[in-house]
């Protein structure tokens, strides 16, 4: 079975500094992928990155990136230059293989960006 | 280009009566999917729709039900609600539901049953 753990309930970063926010997974499938999301107290979840298993690159967008390591199965998102409108919630989250949008979610981890 | 959209944004339902939720995917996108977030069991899938065809189903009692139509719009329903179904219902929409294929997400639709 797929699992996604997130093992920081919260974190705290100083504005333009660079945070690290983890994730593990669990899957006995070859072919997968991962998302990170964003949820601010809105309730919108907003799509920030994606990394397929097959991905020879770390995934980067903007201020966003992935460290992918496969071997130790995490993918732990990376911002950079944090700023207080990225204090939310960050969820990660697996597609399994085959056709679906099903995705297994994490606990989150609740980000705070203070000045 | 306008993203995932979910009406009505809140509601408040008694005990018993059934609620309908509705979601209009990103233009083009034929997968929609449907979580429930609550502050217990965090994010659960519910079910994905394609082409108008239950793909996929999550572990939720019959009282959830959902369909797709013919322009990818999805509704879901919960009949006799309970008040534990209190919670943030979220809509994905994605092109084709295929690997590769970023999956976008609504505001959703913040339910409470009183």
């Amino acid at each position: 079975a797929q699992k996604i753990t997130q093992t920081q309930p919260g974190m705290f970063v100083q504005e333009k500094e660079a945070v690290t926010l983890d994730c593990t997974y669990d899957t006995s499938d070859p072919s997968y992928g991962l998302f990170w999301y964003k949820q601010p107290s809105s309730g919108e979840m907003i799509f920030l990155i994606y990394q397929g298993s097959y991905d020879q690159q770390n995934a980067t967008e903007g201020r966003y990136s992935l460290n992918f390591q496969k071997a130790r199965k995490s993918a732990n998102l990376v911002i950079s230059a944090s700023q207080l409108g990225d204090s939310a919630m960050y969820f990660c989250a697996m597609r399994g293989p085959y056709n679906t949008d099903k995705l297994i979610f994490g606990t989150g981890t609740r980000l705070q960006v203070f000045p | 280009k306008a993203g995932v959209t979910q009406t009505p944004r809140y509601l408040i339902k008694t005990r018993g009566q059934q609620v309908t939720l509705s979601c209009s995917p990103i233009s083009g996108h034929r997968s929609v999917s449907w979580y429930q977030q609550t502050p217990g069991q965090g994010l659960q899938f519910l079910f994905e729709y394609f082409s108008e065809t239950q793909r996929n189903k999550g572990n939720f009692p019959g009282r959830f039900s959902g369909r797709q139509f013919s322009n990818s719009r999805s509704e879901m329903n919960v009949s006799t609600l309970e008040l534990g179904d209190s919670a943030l219902y979220l809509c994905a929409s994605s092109q084709a539901g295929t690997a590769g294929n970023t999956i976008y997400f609504g505001e959703g639709s913040w339910l409470t049953v009183v």
